[in-house]
């Protein structure tokens, strides 16, 4: 089974529609990360969590939630979706240590707003 | 903020052939420095990384990168590319304050038989 997963991982949406995008993790990390990756952008950072009442915003939070429901999920809301959220999405995660540790990646979500 | 510039969109090889990828950060401080690659549909593997200490780092799947503070760079390379090697690579720098990491925006590599 894999450590990272992601659910779902295609999804076709309406503009203004509710979406949560579903992280769960069996790495037993402590530290959960939300990415969005565009063409010719690369891989950029939407929020992050050291632990479970740990929330940090990254760099483009705006139209974007979270929420940490435990140790081993991490969920991304997208309120209302406008078509320029269409992208795909990576969760990932690391271990919680003084040293900067590699962060693993699930598989992606890839979201179409419509 | 820490940048990342990977200057190569799109890169092609022979099979065989050597290869290097370039990258180059913008960091006040000494970076964390990653190369991860992504086959197409699947999420990101960590390449190497370089954290201190030797500035030539070995990686999986026969891959290197060397540290140069001098030039900003970070590159990878591989003597001998396999037609597998095709695939999106990042480079990526992290802040050793925080664990913001920030992405090259990918180089494109295709293998040619």
């Amino acid at each position: 089974d894999a450590d990272v997963t992601q659910t779902p991982r295609n999804r076709i949406t309406k503009t203004g529609k509710r979406i949560m995008l579903e992280c769960s993790q069996t790495k037993g990390h402590d530290r959960m990360y939300w990415y969005r990756q565009d063409p010719g952008l690369g891989l950029r950072l939407i929020y992050y969590s050291f632990d479970v009442k740990d929330i940090n915003k990254g760099e483009i939070s705006d139209g974007y939630s979270v929420s940490r429901q435990a140790q081993a999920k991490f969920s991304l809301s997208l309120e209302s979706a406008i078509p320029n959220q269409t992208a795909l999405y990576f969760c990932a995660t690391s271990e919680n240590d003084r040293i900067y540790n590699e962060q693993f990646f699930g598989p992606g979500t890839r979201l179409t707003v419509l | 903020a820490q940048s990342v510039t990977q200057p190569d969109i799109h890169i092609t090889v022979s099979e065989g052939a050597s290869l290097e990828l370039r990258c180059n950060y913008s960091y006040g401080a000494t970076p964390y420095l990653f190369w991860y690659v992504q086959s197409p549909g699947q999420g990101l593997q960590l390449l190497l990384k370089y954290f201190s200490g030797d500035t030539l780092v070995q990686g999986i799947k026969g891959f290197e990168a060397e540290f140069k503070r001098s030039q900003s760079s970070f590159n990878l390379r591989k003597p001998s590319v396999h037609w597998s090697d095709a695939a999106e690579y990042f480079c990526a720098v992290g802040a050793r304050r925080n664990n913001d990491m920030r992405f090259g925006a990918g180089t494109r590599l295709t293998v040619k038989p």
